[in-house]
C-alpha cells in the first residue's frame, strides 16, 4: 500500500537557520503531497500542498516541490522562527476515488532563540 | 481554531471499559473523519462519514465503531477498551468527500488513556 517516509526527529535549530525536512513516498500513480503542521496542544492544519509533479506548494515561508523522479516533497523554510517549533506531517491522498489521507510519523522541530 | 469541536478533552477509563468521543464538524461541512495518534503507530485514518453515510475505511477495530446523525455531528464507539487503544483520537471534517480536493480541518483531539 502506499506510504510516507520523514526524516526522525527531533530537530532542533537556532532562529534564522534553515530548515530542511525530508519526506519520500511509495504509491501507485500520482498522489496529491500535503505536509500538515501540529502546534503544541492542538490539531493539524494544513500547511501546503502539491496536487501533480514538479508543483511547488508554499505558505508562510515554507515551501516544498513535488519531484516525481525522486517520490520526495521535502519541506524547506529559509529562517525559521521560535514560533515555528511544532510537529510537522508529511502526507499522501490518491486523486481518484474516496482514499483517505497517509501520514508519515512526524518529525518535532524545535526552534531556539 | 479550526472550528471542528471535540468532546471530551481528556478521558480516562478502565480496560473492559466503553466510551464515546463527540465531534461537531465546521458549519457548512458533510465530511466528518476520525484518526487515532499513538507513538507507535503514528496517525492513522479509522473512518469517514459523508453526509450521514460511511465513505471510507480504514485500519479500524470490530470494537470501535462511529456514526453521523442528521446534524451531522459524528461519534466514535471504542468497547471493550485495551491498554493499547490509549492514543489521541483527532476528528476533522471537510465540505466534499474527496481528499486531494476538500481540505480537511482538525479538531484539537480527544486524549484518551485506558488503565
Amino acid at each position: 500500500g502506499d506510504s510516507v517516509t520523514q526524516m526522525e526527529g527531533p530537530v532542533t535549530l537556532s532562529e534564522e537557520a534553515f530548515l530542511t525536512i525530508n519526506c519520500t513516498y511509495t504509491a501507485t500513480g500520482y498522489p496529491s503531497l500535503f505536509w500538515y503542521v501540529q502546534y503544541p496542544g492542538e490539531g493539524l492544519q494544513l500547511l501546503l500542498k502539491a496536487t501533480k509533479a514538479d508543483d511547488k506548494g508554499s505558505n508562510k515561508g515554507f515551501e516544498a516541490t513535488y519531484r516525481k523522479e525522486t517520490t520526495s516533497f521535502h519541506l524547506e523554510k529559509g529562517s525559521v522562527q521560535v514560533s515555528d517549533s511544532a510537529v510537522y506531517f508529511c502526507a499522501l491522498a490518491q486523486n481518484s476515488g474516496n482514499t483517505p489521507l497517509v501520514f508519515g510519523k512526524g518529525t518535532r522541530l524545535s526552534v531556539i532563540a | 481554531d479550526s472550528g471542528v469541536t471535540q468532546t471530551p478533552k481528556h478521558l480516562i477509563t478502565a480496560t473492559g471499559q466503553r466510551v464515546t468521543l463527540r465531534c461537531s464538524p465546521r458549519s457548512g461541512d458533510l465530511s466528518v473523519y476520525w484518526y487515532q495518534q499513538s507513538l507507535d503507530q503514528g496517525l492513522q485514518f479509522l473512518i469517514q462519514y459523508y453526509n450521514g453515510e460511511e465513505r471510507a475505511k480504514g485500519n479500524i477495530l470490530e470494537r470501535f465503531s462511529a456514526q453521523q446523525f442528521p446534524d451531522l455531528h459524528s461519534e466514535l464507539n471504542l468497547s471493550s477498551l485495551e491498554l493499547g487503544d490509549s492514543a489521541l483520537y483527532f476528528c476533522a471534517s471537510s465540505v466534499g468527500h474527496q481528499t486531494p480536493t476538500s481540505e480537511q480541518y482538525f479538531g484539537p483531539g480527544t486524549r484518551l488513556t485506558v488503565t
